[in-house]
């Protein structure tokens, strides 16, 4: 299985800050990557696809990008609806694996 | 507006099987492949099952391979998995999904099932 590794676990920044989580995949994925959204109480919501395509919908503060396995995903200008557990995920082979989640709390 | 709507969820006791159905509306169901994630308690994101548009195959991870079954009615729009032989670990939200060549673009409100005596 692929295994990815995200970090870090748990972030803290201010409003207007610049943010950024990182992806580690256990092998080449070939920039099938997607980030999700998931806000306290609510189900995840798709953010980014294919490592930097971004859903219809999204602010365009959000955006992902790769250099080799290691996927990023960056938050511009945080804002407080900005505020809850962040995953990755891999649809280059079965099973489909996530990380483990980021939190990302505002001060 | 694409809407995904579980149902189904409860507590059941180790061993025994729950079936959770989610209906599907706003897009054509038939077109796309769909999944079901699952998220423990305070825990994160896991696959649990894909079906295909035509429900010709499916696929799961080793964690349920053998208890559960994915199924779809395209006829009702209506997605189905089958939970046997359940477990204290399978105790978790259950989230339909669309999934467009393994990325999930839209997610139900999920289903809690609590797998307990």
């Amino acid at each position: 299985d692929i295994q990815m590794t995200q970090s870090p676990a748990s972030l803290s920044a201010s409003l207007g800050e610049t943010v950024s989580i990182e992806c580690l995949a256990s092998e080449d994925i070939y920039s099938n990557l997607a980030w999700y959204q998931q806000k306290p109480g609510k189900s995840p919501q798709l953010l980014i696809y294919y490592a930097s395509s971004l859903q219809d919908g999204v602010p365009s503060r959000f955006s992902g990008s790769e250099s080799g396995t290691q996927y990023s995903l960056e938050i511009n200008s945080l804002q407080p609806e900005d505020e809850g557990d962040y995953f990755c995920q891999q649809s280059y082979k079965f099973p489909w694996t996530f990380g483990g989640g980021t939190k990302l709390e505002l001060k | 507006e694409v809407q995904l709507v579980e149902s189904g969820g409860g507590l059941v006791q180790p061993g025994r099987s729950l079936k959770l159905s989610c209906v599907a509306s706003g897009f054509t169901f038939n077109n796309y492949w769909m999944t079901w994630i699952r998220q423990a308690p305070g825990k994160g994101l896991e696959w649990v099952a894909s079906i295909t548009n035509t429900g010709g195959s499916t696929y799961y991870p080793d964690s349920v391979q053998g208890r559960f079954t994915i199924s779809r009615d395209n006829a009702k729009s209506t997605l189905y998995l089958q939970m046997n032989s359940l477990r204290s670990e399978d105790t978790a939200t259950y989230y339909c999904t669309r999934d467009h060549g393994g990325v999930m673009d839209a997610w139900g409100q999920g289903a809690s099932v609590t797998v307990s005596s």
